[in-house]
């Protein structure tokens, strides 16, 4: 099974930084990488897909990139509503991975 | 407007089984595949199972396959997961989602489901 590491596993930052998160996969998985974001006690919520599709009404602060194994999502200019938990995600082979996650805190 | 809404969760003995449903409403729930994610407190996301949008094909992740049997009721709308022989690391928040080609569009609140003596 293909494994997604993300990095950092945590982060802390200010409103308005500029926010990078990793992402690696173990094997090539071409641009089937999704990106969510969570909210304690909340569902995920899709924001990227293809590594770099937004979804729809998604901030255009939101971004993905890459291709085969190094994944990114960056948030240009953070915003108090994006604290939270992101979570990567594959699908391959009928099987479906997560990342372990990053939590985004207060600074 | 899409909506799922996931219902069955608990406190449950270990050893004992369980089934969760996920009603789907606002789109035409016959045509999507689903998806079952589970999240143990404090932990994080952990894929479950997929079925087809006709039932005909089912995927499970290794840790529960045997135990877990994910179906669906296209004529009710609904979206099951049965839960069999269950362990104490089965104690989780359990979403339903909705296959959009890769990825999951859109998901339910949660169910949670918490295996105890």
């Amino acid at each position: 099974a293909i494994q997604l590491t993300q990095s950092p596993s945590s982060l802390s930052a200010s409103v308005g930084d500029r926010v990078t998160i990793t992402c690696r996969a173990s094997q090539g998985i071409s641009s089937v990488l999704a990106w969510y974001q969570q909210k304690p006690g909340k569902a995920p919520k899709l924001l990227i897909y293809d590594a770099s599709s937004l979804e729809t009404g998604v901030p255009s602060r939101f971004s993905g990139s890459g291709s085969g194994t190094d994944f990114t999502l960056t948030i240009s200019s953070l915003q108090p509503e994006d604290f939270a938990t992101y979570y990567c995600q594959q699908f391959n082979d009928f099987s479906l991975g997560f990342g372990g996650g990053t939590k985004v805190e207060i600074k | 407007q899409v909506q799922l809404v996931e219902s069955g969760g608990g406190v449950v003995q270990p050893g004992r089984s369980l089934r969760l449903s996920c009603a789907a409403s606002g789109f035409t729930f016959s045509t999507y595949g689903m998806h079952w994610v589970r999240q143990a407190p404090g932990k994080g996301l952990e894929w479950v199972a997929l079925i087809w949008y006709d039932g005909s094909s089912k995927y499970y992740a290794d840790s529960v396959k045997g135990r877990f049997t994910i179906s669906r009721d296209n004529s009710k709308n609904t979206l099951y997961l049965q839960i069999n022989s269950l362990r104490a690391e089965d104690t989780a928040v359990y979403y339903c989602a909705r296959r959009q080609r890769s990825r999951l569009d859109y998901w339910g609140q949660g169910t949670l489901v918490t295996v105890s003596s």
